[in-house]
């Protein structure tokens, strides 16, 4: 099955700075990539994704990047703000198959 | 809409004991997932069930869990017997439409076993 490999583990910025976290996988099928953000207490949810025929998406403050050649994708998180602290997740899955999560990054942003 | 809705939001049982874990998903989804969180394992697929009809059920860990889904808003996981080693957060999360779709989740069960 696909590996999905995510890093760092931890991460921490200051408010306003941008983070970065990556993830790669194994997969070369693999054509959908969600990003989540977990809250403490809350399950997962969505904050961007990206399908394979894409190399890059953008939502405000936010962005994620493919590269399918090299097996990995970003997330970009510019001007950061202390409600941008919380667990994120990167996932990988082909077309009829269930996703594969990565191991998380705990963001941390310092005011 | 009120998103996934799950309860209870904690359990704590007696190893033994049965449990079971209640999950309504988003109205219209048609897929609805079953996940188990730990700090060792992350996030594991348990059992999809798309239409109400159980798809793939091999993340079950073993014959003690079992779900089931008798309508299009209302799932179960039940654990029996519990062990210790079950104690986790178990997510509840629907799509649209199949596997490879956006999912939503629950705010979660978390269960203790003692």
């Amino acid at each position: 099955g696909e590996n999905v490999e995510q890093h760092p583990s931890t991460l921490s910025v200051q408010e306003g700075d941008s983070a970065v976290i990556k993830c790669t996988y194994s997969d070369s099928a693999s054509n959908y990539f969600p990003w989540y953000k977990q809250e403490l207490g809350k399950g997962p949810q969505l904050i961007i994704d990206i399908r394979s025929n894409v190399g890059e998406k953008k939502d405000q403050r936010i962005a994620v990047t493919l590269n399918k050649t090299a097996k990995h994708f970003s997330l970009h998180i510019t001007e950061t703000q202390p409600e941008d602290s919380a667990v994120y997740f990167c996932a990988a899955s082909t077309t009829g198959n269930q996703f594969y999560f990565g191991t998380g990054t705990s963001l941390t942003v310092i005011p | 809409d009120a998103g996934v809705i799950q309860s209870p939001r904690h359990e704590v049982t007696e190893m033994g004991q049965e449990v079971t874990l209640r999950c309504k998903p988003i109205s219209g989804h048609n897929s609805l997932f079953w996940y188990r969180q730990t700090m060792m394992r992350g996030l594991e697929l348990l059992i999809y069930f798309n239409n109400n009809v159980p798809i793939d059920d091999s993340g079950m860990p073993e014959d003690r869990f079992s779900a089931k889904m008798p309508n299009a808003s209302f799932s179960t996981l039940k654990i029996q017997p519990s062990e210790p080693r079950d104690s986790a957060v178990y997510f509840c999360a629907s799509s649209l439409n199949g596997i490879n779709e956006k999912l939503f989740f629950g705010s979660g069960t978390q269960l203790s076993v003692l």
